[in-house]
């Protein structure tokens, strides 16, 4: 069956401008996470959500980060005014129930460029 | 905290060599245990895991045991290939408060040479 996928696979993109990233889970997976993988930081979770909960924001760097999952599947992460700091490859994973067994299924990923 | 450490890398191995990539992890409960692996140009992909102490997770001819006394989940082969080339991370989710989170070591790239 299909996997996670992302979109775009690359974006480049100004100091200062705002980027949505997009993540489509694996069909009847009710979690959802995103990670941030950069040389200086390794791999770096950003939020989880599960099922109809409040999601677990605890890993978003700073407020110009958010995230959205509409109607339990797509998710949407959002970097406002972006910094060169910014620039890495996002992941998004998802797995069936959000349990601490559970396998986490990555996608490809989004490498941002901020220039 | 939960963390998690690897040994440094770059690993270089022939082929056929023993591998063995060193993980420790800490965290307050009795975490998950997970190998990932990142192959040339791919996305991460689970390579085996571990979900209780004295549990073995193995793929591939890889292998990898939890051992809740020394706190290690030490990822080995014993006749490693070219296509093994690859970044390998370890991992846990330790649950609790923490439930979806999943923490990474810092990778190990591997590369195998024929």
């Amino acid at each position: 069956g299909a996997g996670v996928s992302q979109s775009p696979s690359n974006k480049v993109t100004e100091k200062g401008k705002d980027v949505e990233l997009r993540c489509d889970p694996i069909s009847g997976h009710t979690a959802l996470y995103w990670y941030r993988q950069s040389l200086g930081q390794g791999l770096e979770f950003l939020i989880y959500f599960q099922g109809n909960s409040a999601p677990d924001k605890s890993g978003l760097p700073s407020d110009r980060f958010s995230a959205e999952r509409t109607g339990g599947s797509v998710s949407t992460l959002t970097i406002q005014r972006t910094q060169q700091e910014d620039s890495a490859v996002y992941l998004c994973a998802s797995s069936l129930e959000g349990t601490s067994t559970d396998t986490q299924y990555f996608g490809p990923g989004t490498r941002l460029t901020v220039l | 905290g939960n963390s998690v450490t690897q040994m440094e890398g770059p690993v270089t191995l022939s082929e056929e060599a023993f591998l063995t990539i060193n993980c420790t992890y800490t965290a307050t409960g009795y975490p998950s245990l997970f190998w990932y692996v990142q192959y040339p140009g791919e996305g991460l992909q689970l390579l085996l895991k571990a979900t209780k102490a004295d549990d073995k997770g193995s793929n591939k001819g890889f292998e990898a045991t939890y051992r809740k006394e020394t706190t290690s989940f030490h990822l080995e082969k014993g006749s490693v290939q070219v296509s093994d080339s690859a970044v390998y991370f370890c991992s846990s989710n330790a649950g609790g408060t923490s439930y979806g989170k999943l923490t990474f070591g810092q990778g190990t790239i591997l590369t195998v040479h024929p």
